[in-house]
């Protein structure tokens, strides 16, 4: 049973740039998609973009163009979401999930509490 | 893009009622609908994939159903545990869009 394991907490300034990871534990990313969703206090779910590792193939959700760089690095079993030029409104939990390309998100990893500010 | 609707925002009933939330997709999504629950402070949790099947390990009382641009997502008898939020997402093809959550609280 695959577990998806995220990195710990960070603190950024804005301007500045996070690198949140994900690690498949217990398996692999095999042909899976893994997305990533953030969500800010109090608010919903929002998908960021996502990746097919066995393919490098990525979309990126247009709010998010530019800004965001979603990567795998398939020996290790570990997908990065990279975002840049933080603001205070990047505040988020950041989630990976395995999903997307007609799949459902399941498992998700534990949450990234990404904190922006001066 | 295709937007995803939920009604209502958010909801009180009684122990043991009948609750039923539902998402309305702008385009036709065909069964590509999953159902997620997700209770303060927790991880999202999968409920129901392809608008109507039943992930593993899920209670019987929840079941969804439609197809196309409307689904539902029915709590037979409410229980306790089941105070969350409650979000569709469809996933045929990007954006993979979320609605916006239905919250459940018990009256």
């Amino acid at each position: 049973q695959v577990q998806l394991v995220q990195s710990g907490a960070e603190v950024k300034k804005p301007g500045s740039s996070v690198k949140v990871s994900c690690k498949a534990s217990g398996g692999t990313f095999n042909n899976y998609a893994i997305s990533w969703v953030r969500q800010a206090p109090g608010q919903g779910l929002e998908w960021m973009g996502g990746i097919i590792p066995m393919f490098d193939i990525v979309n990126y959700a247009q709010k998010f163009q530019g800004r965001v760089t979603i990567t795998a690095d398939e020996s290790t079993n570990t997908a990065y979401m990279e975002l840049s030029s933080l603001k205070s409104e990047d505040t988020a939990v950041y989630y990976c999930a395995r999903g997307g390309w007609i799949n459902w998100f399941d498992p998700w990893g534990q949450g990234t509490l990404v904190t922006v500010s001066s | 893009d295709i937007q995803m609707t939920q009604s209502p925002s958010s909801l009180s009933a009684p122990v043991g009622d009948r609750v039923t939330i539902t998402c309305r997709a702008s385009q036709g999504i065909s069964n590509y609908l999953a159902w997620y629950q997700q209770k303060p402070g927790k991880v999202p949790k999968l409920l129901i994939y392809a608008a109507s099947t039943l992930q593993s390990g899920v209670p019987s009382r929840f079941s969804g159903s439609g197809s196309g641009t409307d689904f539902t997502l029915t709590i037979s008898s409410l229980q306790p545990e089941d105070v969350a939020t409650y979000y569709c997402q469809k996933y045929n093809n990007v954006p993979y869009t979320f609605g916006q959550g239905t919250k459940l609280e018990i009256k």
